[in-house]
């Protein structure tokens, strides 16, 4: 039970775009679209952004985006804000388990 | 709006044990599967355990299996994770988090934890 893998961190100027890759392999991220991504600030509950690889929840905003390719899932948050600036962690559904990964802090420039 | 509460954290010697309890609201908690995460001082994410919406199945990590427990009261809207031969590395805070109506379900609504050591 490996934990996915993503970048330690990211960091962008505000209104420009960034991805965070999350790699896995062919028995969880590659195997299906159950992959949701969190935001999480410092000292707070993690908050589902994506799930299923691209879909987003009531209230989440059209700058995030989901995608996958194979092994690897990317988020992609677009006109980066000072308030996009948290940690963000992939989860994949993994044969009766859960994978997370590491997690990427995001800094705005 | 989905609503849990952690509690039962706090400082355990290696060894102990220590019960925390998820009260939950806003939904029709009988109806699904619920999630224990974990997340150690400056570290990621850890999915330890999660379990069937009418108790009948549960499924762990192999870092906790068969020292931690997880269980529910539908009638009380409440979900536990019992912890035994606590080690050091079980420091963290302690999510509980709402699932889905079938097994895949990922972590959807979630509480804002419940810290405990693990410290002689």
């Amino acid at each position: 039970q490996s934990a996915l893998t993503q970048p330690a961190s990211v960091s962008g100027s505000p209104g420009q775009s960034i991805t965070i890759s999350c790699t896995g392999t062919g028995s969880d991220i590659g195997s299906h679209d159950l992959l949701s991504w969190y935001q999480q600030h410092p000292g707070k509950a993690p908050k589902v952004i994506i799930y299923e690889v691209s879909k987003r929840p009531s209230g989440v905003s059209d700058r995030f985006s989901g995608s996958k390719s194979g092994n690897t899932a990317s988020l992609t948050i677009s006109g980066l804000q000072a308030e996009d600036e948290a940690d963000y962690s992939c989860c994949s559904y993994a044969g009766n388990t859960f994978l997370f990964g590491g997690g990427t802090k995001v800094t705005v420039l | 709006e989905v609503q849990l509460v952690e509690s039962g954290g706090g400082l355990v010697q290696p060894g102990g044990s220590l019960r925390l309890s998820c009260a939950a609201s806003g939904f029709t908690f009988s109806k699904y599967w619920m999630h224990w995460v974990r997340q150690g001082p400056g570290k990621g994410l850890v999915w330890i355990a999660h379990i069937k919406s009418d108790g009948g199945r549960t499924t762990y990590a192999d870092s906790v299996k068969g020292r931690f427990t997880i269980s529910r009261d539908n009638a009380k809207n409440t979900l536990y994770l019992q912890m035994n031969s606590l080690r050091v590395e079980d420091t963290a805070m302690y999510f509980c988090a709402s699932g889905g109506a079938l097994q895949t379900g990922q972590p959807w609504g979630w509480g804002q934890g419940t810290l405990v050591t693990v410290s002689s």
